[in-house]
């Protein structure tokens, strides 16, 4: 079974500049996560999905930050315009349904310099 | 809102040696799970073990134990027999079980270094 896919896996960019991350679930999985991984700290939720609704969005910078999932599989995260701020290593993860006994699966992150 | 600590930023263990990670958290929720993820320095996170707060028997994989007391909202994470394949950052996790709120919080992190 092919786990979570994510690319790029490095980007640098100039602030001001956009930037846009994709992720591929785990095949069949109704449930998509976006982390923000600071260095030095763990893994923050920017946005989840079910299916291709959000089901919460409440820490996501919706001034610069968007996401969508319109067909229920891929995501597209997207950042516009960048801040130095922003640098982090960008987590997608997957799980079956969304239930709470659900384990979430990581992908290998994108991680994001903005000079 | 939930919080996790992770008080120990860095520990290191000898091969073939025990250490123990620790982890506090704060919620007001009686019934919760609670995580232990693995991420090497591919960046790849792992699950290593998960706990059902309404379980009281601590649970086990393989060289990996948990030990779990709810009253003091503790939750800790011993590697016994550690190997060098064991060196990663390891982050402890929260999650409700209240529909629509399954986000994972995770505490600081502690990264562990396994000396041969």
């Amino acid at each position: 079974e092919a786990g979570v896919a994510q690319s790029p896996r490095y980007k640098i960019i100039e602030k001001r500049q956009s930037v846009a991350f994709w992720c591929n679930p785990i095949s069949g999985h109704a449930t998509l996560y976006w982390y923000q991984q600071i260095l030095g700290q763990g893994p923050k939720l920017l946005i989840q999905f079910q299916n291709n609704g959000v089901v919460d969005d409440s820490q996501l910078p919706k001034d610069r930050f968007s996401a969508e999932r319109l067909k229920g599989v891929d995501s597209t995260l997207k950042i516009q315009p960048a801040k130095l701020e922003d640098s982090a290593v960008y987590l997608c993860a997957s799980s079956p349904s969304g239930r709470s006994t659900d384990t979430q699966y990581f992908g290998p992150g994108t991680r994001l310099t903005v000079l | 809102a939930q919080t996790v600590t992770q008080s120990q930023p860095e520990m290191s263990v000898q091969e073939a040696e025990t250490v123990t990670l620790s982890c506090t958290y704060d919620t007001s929720e009686s019934d919760y799970y609670l995580f232990w993820y693995k991420q090497p320095p591919s960046r790849q996170m792992i699950l290593v073990i998960r706990q059902e707060a309404y379980k009281q028997q601590n649970a086990t994989e393989n060289r990996f134990s948990v030990n779990f007391q709810k009253a003091a909202k503790s939750f800790s994470l011993k590697i016994s027999d550690s190997q060098l394949g064991d060196a990663a950052m390891y982050f402890c996790a929260y999650r409700s079980t209240f529909q629509g709120a399954q986000k994972l919080v995770f505490g600081q992190g502690t990264r562990l270094t396994i000396n041969p």
